[in-house]
Formats: structure tokens, C-alpha cells, sequence
């Protein structure tokens, strides 16, 4: 069974650096036809995918967040990261890892998520 | 960017009922659309992939079916435990979610 765990800091200042890792246990992060994602929830209000990235390390992001966001993979710790920069308050949601499994072409899905980590930007 | 919508946005149902939800998207996503069940403080969870292929180990009383811009989401018998919030996700192109359409008690 696969399983993420998100880990990192809970506040950040305004103006600095988000840095979240995504820990998986119960498989390889190289193994199969899986991207990894990083999706985002404010309080109270729905979900913002951020970006994805492969194995081989090639990456999509979220036109929205683009100029802001690096994802990165470290298959040797079976781990993926993000860093949003120049973060605001309005950056403040759950922030979820999740695996995204793709079958074909258009055929992705969200199969497996972590438990979600809360961080606050506030000075 | 596709635009995804959901209605109703909140609804009130008894167990037992059908409950059937909608999610609309801006242009055609052919069949390339998911469905997800969120509880309060839990990650969402994968309900069904491609319009209408249930995932391994959900509830068959779960089914989908749509395609281009029109989707369904029924629920045919409502289990104290599917009360929750619902959201769509379209695959086609940048992955966006739909709202939400929450369910709970009457």
C-alpha cells in the first residue's frame, strides 16, 4: 500500500520561500507510470493543483503558479519537494502530495494522497 | 484554462436517497474526468477515473457517466458514511477542480 507523507514547515513569513517534502513509503517513486503532484486547499474553499513531476524529472505547473513554483525529485530518498517563492497570505491552505497515475493519454487521476499539511503565511 | 462547474453547490439529502450531481466544463473534456469524496479534515479520496470507471474498493452504489462538457455523479442509495464533499477534475489538459458540491443531512 502507498502512503505520503508531507513534512515541513507550518508558518512562513511573507515574501519567503514554501518548502514542503513529500516523503513515500510502500513502493518506489520510480516505478510505473505515475507523476507526483502537489495540490493546494485554502480553508473552507475547494482545490488548486500546483504542478506534477515524472521520475525522469520533467515537471508541468499551473499556469497561475508558474513563475513561483519548483518541484524537484530525489528518487534515492523515495522523495519529491516543492518551493513556492514570494509567498503572500493568500499561499495559507492544506497543502496535499499526491500520486498521479496516468493510464493513457487524458486518463490521470489523483489515486493516492498524503494527510495534508497546513501552512500559514504570516509575519 | 478549462473552467469546471458543479451543481448544486450544497444539498440535503436522507440515507437512502439517490443523489445524483452535476459537473459541467467550459469546452469538451471528452471522457477524461474524475470524481473525489472529501470528509472534513481528510485528503480527498478517488472515486471515479475516466467519467465512469469506479476505483478499486469503492462502493458500487457509486457511478459516473458523461462526456464532453456534461457529467453525472449519482449515488444511488446515500450511507451515513457519504456525507462529504464531492469535486470533479478534469484531466484533459492543467488539471482543475470543480467547486465542490456538498452533502449533508436533512
Amino acid at each position: 500500500q502507498v502512503q505520503l507523507q508531507e513534512s515541513g514547515p507550518g508558518l512562513v513569513k511573507p515574501s519567503q520561500t514554501l518548502s514542503l517534502t513529500c516523503t513515500v513509503s510502500g513502493g518506489s517513486i520510480s516505478s510505473g507510470s505515475y507523476y507526483w503532484s502537489w495540490i493546494r486547499q485554502p480553508a473552507g474553499k475547494g482545490l488548486e493543483w500546483i504542478g506534477r513531476i515524472y521520475t525522469s524529472g520533467s515537471t508541468n505547473y499551473n499556469p497561475s503558479l508558474k513563475s513561483r513554483v519548483t518541484i524537484s525529485v530525489d528518487t534515492s530518498k523515495n522523495q519529491f519537494s516543492l518551493k513556492l517563492s514570494s509567498v503572500t497570505a493568500a499561499d495559507t491552505a492544506v497543502y496535499y502530495c499526491a500520486r498521479d497515475r496516468g493510464l493513457r493519454f487524458g486518463v490521470y487521476y489523483f489515486d493516492y494522497w498524503g494527510q495534508g499539511t497546513l501552512v500559514t503565511v504570516s509575519s | 484554462d478549462i473552467q469546471m462547474t458543479q451543481s448544486p453547490s450544497s444539498l440535503s439529502a436522507s440515507v437512502g436517497d439517490r443523489v445524483t450531481i452535476t459537473c459541467r466544463a467550459s469546452q469538451s473534456i471528452s471522457s477524461y474526468l474524475n470524481w473525489y469524496q472529501q470528509k472534513p479534515g481528510k485528503a480527498p479520496k478517488l472515486l471515479i477515473y475516466a467519467a465512469s470507471s469506479l476505483q478499486s474498493g469503492v462502493p458500487s452504489r457509486f457511478s459516473g457517466s458523461g462526456s464532453g462538457t456534461d457529467f453525472t455523479l449519482t449515488i444511488s442509495s446515500l450511507q451515513p458514511e457519504d456525507f462529504a464533499t464531492y469535486y470533479c477534475q478534469q484531466s484533459y489538459s492543467t488539471p482543475s477542480f470543480g467547486p465542490g458540491t456538498k452533502v449533508d443531512i436533512k
